[in-house]
């Protein structure tokens, strides 16, 4: 089954304590982002890959980290949490840039105590 | 800077009337998404719009864009319940990154 994983889907944690959300994509999908969601706001890109060794900044990328070592995985990294990145990420891809529809993961609801 | 505006934010409509959601953008782009979130879910692709004038359609949904008026609309057609969702547009800049708009949260009544 084509499909987007995440994990964790849950997070509690406190501030300062490095964490890892992981992403996977089967569909060999160039094109991959990580989103953040919060009421209000909508969704808010982070960061985005074009493919393997090749990542850009979107429009809230402070705080976090992400690297693309294989194609298939898009690991977003918060090496000091804080409060304020409590929120609910998306992981999502598609087959090339942006020609194409974004499948989107199920989501991880991350709250940083 | 881009920024992506819809309205209206909340939209509550009766079941079997029509209604049109908007997009407006504020810099070039050609390429439009719309997508649906169910409460508590991820995210739906819908349309993907690549050129001014692209039309799509699934079902009671019609998407258009207008790149010269930097509009996209979401058209909806004869509503059921089923179609009660929040709607995203989002807008490709020129350097891959995408702009979603806050959302328009319908609500399909009977």
């Amino acid at each position: 089954e084509a499909q987007v994983t995440q994990n964790p889907r849950y997070l509690i944690t406190v501030t300062g304590k490095k964490l890892t959300v992981t992403c996977s994509q089967n569909m060999n999908h160039e094109y991959m982002s990580w989103y953040r969601q919060d009421p209000g706001l909508g969704l808010r890109q982070i960061y985005y890959s074009m493919n393997v060794e090749v990542t850009d900044k979107g429009d809230v990328p402070e705080g976090y980290k992400v690297s693309r070592k294989e194609k298939r995985n898009f690991p977003l990294i918060l090496e000091s949490p804080s409060p304020n990145q409590t929120s609910l990420y998306f992981c999502a891809s598609s087959l090339s840039f942006l020609s194409y529809e974004q499948y989107f993961g199920p989501g991880t609801r991350l709250t940083v105590t | 800077e881009l920024k992506v505006e819809q309205n209206p934010l909340f939209l509550s409509m009766q079941e079997g009337k029509n209604y049109t959601i908007y997009c407006n953008y504020s810099t070039t782009s050609d390429r439009l998404y719309w997508y649906r979130q169910d409460p508590g879910k991820s995210l739906e692709s819908l349309f993907v719009l690549l050129s001014n004038g692209a039309v799509k359609q699934e079902g009671r949904l019609m998407a258009s864009l207008d790149t010269k008026a930097r509009l996209s609309t979401l058209h909806i057609t004869a509503a059921v319940h089923d179609l009660s969702a929040t709607y995203f547009c989002a807008v490709a800049s020129g350097n891959e990154k995408l702009t979603f708009g806050t959302g328009t949260r319908l609500t399909i009544i009977p």
